[in-house]
């Protein structure tokens, strides 16, 4: 299967840093997306950013695209307890763009 | 807001017992998908849906089946439970790429335990 991995697998901050995640791919995609999970519950998608973009913003949120080097990042500004969750990137097959690839995941702590 | 239900949020099954877990979806998604989550293992395919009654198997399909006869419900059996399938499953729909991206959509999870 080719799973993107996050890195790194768990970080833990104080409320008001920023929170940096990072994804690696390994073949040419379409789009990339991050997801957030709560602990025990369903996914909920952050934001999308496509093969011809290189900087996406949401928010607090920033996301950066290096098809160059197959890597993302995800950065949340000014963190909140709230925010604590897990987070996942979702690349799609760049032949058959219904089907995401997930990645392993960062767990992000947000201590108040 | 697109809404996707899921039967059970937790379910306790026997080994070699038949269950079913079924999914709802409220946005007249054509695609429709069941992973299953384990710790340090992230998401897997299990079984894809493009349309009622089409199906396509994912990366770890084995020991499991789906069924589609209508466009909003996606279930997925287990035949014969075993212990290895203990695991949060997780449905989601979407429309298709060429339409409108895709974007997936998650039901809340099951919750399995199989003794």
């Amino acid at each position: 299967s080719q799973q993107g991995e996050e890195d790194p697998q768990a970080l833990s901050i104080q409320e008001g840093e920023n929170a940096t995640m990072n994804c690696s791919y390994k073949t040419s995609i379409n789009n990339l997306q991050w997801y957030r999970q709560n602990s025990g519950r369903g996914l909920v998608h952050l934001i999308l950013i496509r093969s011809n973009e290189r900087e996406k913003h949401s928010g607090r949120l920033r996301v950066t695209l290096d098809t160059s080097k197959k890597s993302s990042s995800l950065l949340i500004t000014a963190s909140r307890a709230a925010d604590t969750a897990s987070y996942f990137c979702a690349t799609d097959y760049f032949s058959d763009t219904d089907k995401l690839i997930f990645g392993t995941g960062t767990r992000l702590q947000v201590f108040p | 807001d697109v809404k996707v239900t899921q039967s059970s949020r937790y379910l306790v099954k026997r080994t070699g017992e038949k269950v079913f877990l079924e999914c709802v979806q409220d946005m007249d998604h054509e695609n429709m998908f069941w992973y299953r989550q384990d710790p340090g293992l992230g998401l897997r395919l299990i079984y894809f849906s493009y349309d009622v009654k089409m199906k396509e198997k994912g990366d770890i399909p084995e020991g499991y089946s789906v069924s589609r006869e209508k466009k909003e419900r996606f279930s997925l059996i287990l035949e014969s439970a075993s212990t290895n399938q203990t695991s949060m499953y997780l449905c989601a729909s979407s429309f298709p790429q060429v339409w409108r991206g895709n974007e997936q959509f998650f039901g809340p999870g099951t919750r399995l335990t199989v003794l």
